[in-house]
């Protein structure tokens, strides 16, 4: 079946603009989280959504960043005003459900969004 | 807090080689920690993962990682590299209900 895809895979955009990046999940899969991985680091984690909500969001840098799950699939990462830190591959998950207690569902990660901001 | 360190940015081995790549944490609780690989222009998979059950655990592709709690260690091996081997691989840990950690990463390159 489809895996978690994210659009578009390349994004360059000026300093002080507004960009949105996509994440469609895989069908059925009711967590989704958002990572950055900046060059030659690990990713790191942004955000977590349970369903709609968002149940984490305590990886985001500032409030330039902001996302969305409105009808609890597909999921966009919004970044207001951008800054050349702001330079990154953001990675998208899903799992069948958050990881609790002793529960671990795989997250799969789509290809990543490369945001250069120049 | 829980965290990890990789121990070498790049390794790089013949092909047919053992593959060994280093993975440390620090946890405050019983750890869960993952080995991801990723190939380039890919998104992560994950290679294993342990979850306090058997210590030494197997994973796809013909790798295998032992957990030692005694050195706070989760390395990564393979006991013949081959070519398509040749990817970045993250060592993670579950932090809190949601969250991986990451390591920074190790490139790995296969010689011919």
């Amino acid at each position: 079946g489809a895996g978690v895809s994210q659009t578009p895979s390349n994004k360059v955009t000026e300093k002080g603009k507004y960009v949105e990046l996509r994440c469609d999940p895989i069908s059925g899969h009711t967590a989704l989280y958002w990572y950055r991985q900046s060059l030659g680091q690990g990713p790191e984690f942004l955000i977590y959504f349970q369903g709609t909500g968002a149940a984490d969001d305590s990886g985001l840098p500032n409030d330039r960043f902001f996302a969305v799950r409105p009808e609890g699939s597909v999921s966009t990462l919004k970044i207001q005003r951008t800054e050349r830190g702001d330079s990154a591959v953001y990675l998208c998950a899903s799992s069948s459900r958050g990881m609790s207690g002793g529960a671990y569902n795989e997250q799969f990660f789509g290809p990543g969004t490369r945001l250069t901001v120049l | 807090a829980q965290s990890v360190t990789q121990l070498g940015s790049h390794v790089s081995v013949s092909e047919g080689a053992l593959v060994l790549l280093r993975c440390n944490y620090s946890s405050s609780v019983p750890p869960y920690l993952f080995w991801y690989v990723q190939y380039p222009n890919q998104g992560l998979q994950l290679l294993l993962k342990y979850t306090s059950a058997a210590t030494l655990v197997k994973g796809i592709n013909g790798f295998e990682a032992e957990f030692k709690k005694s050195e706070t260690s989760f390395h990564l091996t393979k006991p013949s590299a081959h070519m398509s081997d040749a990817a970045e691989y993250f060592c993670a840990v579950r932090k809190g209900a949601q969250k991986l950690v990451f390591g920074q990463g190790t490139r790995l390159t296969i010689n011919p």
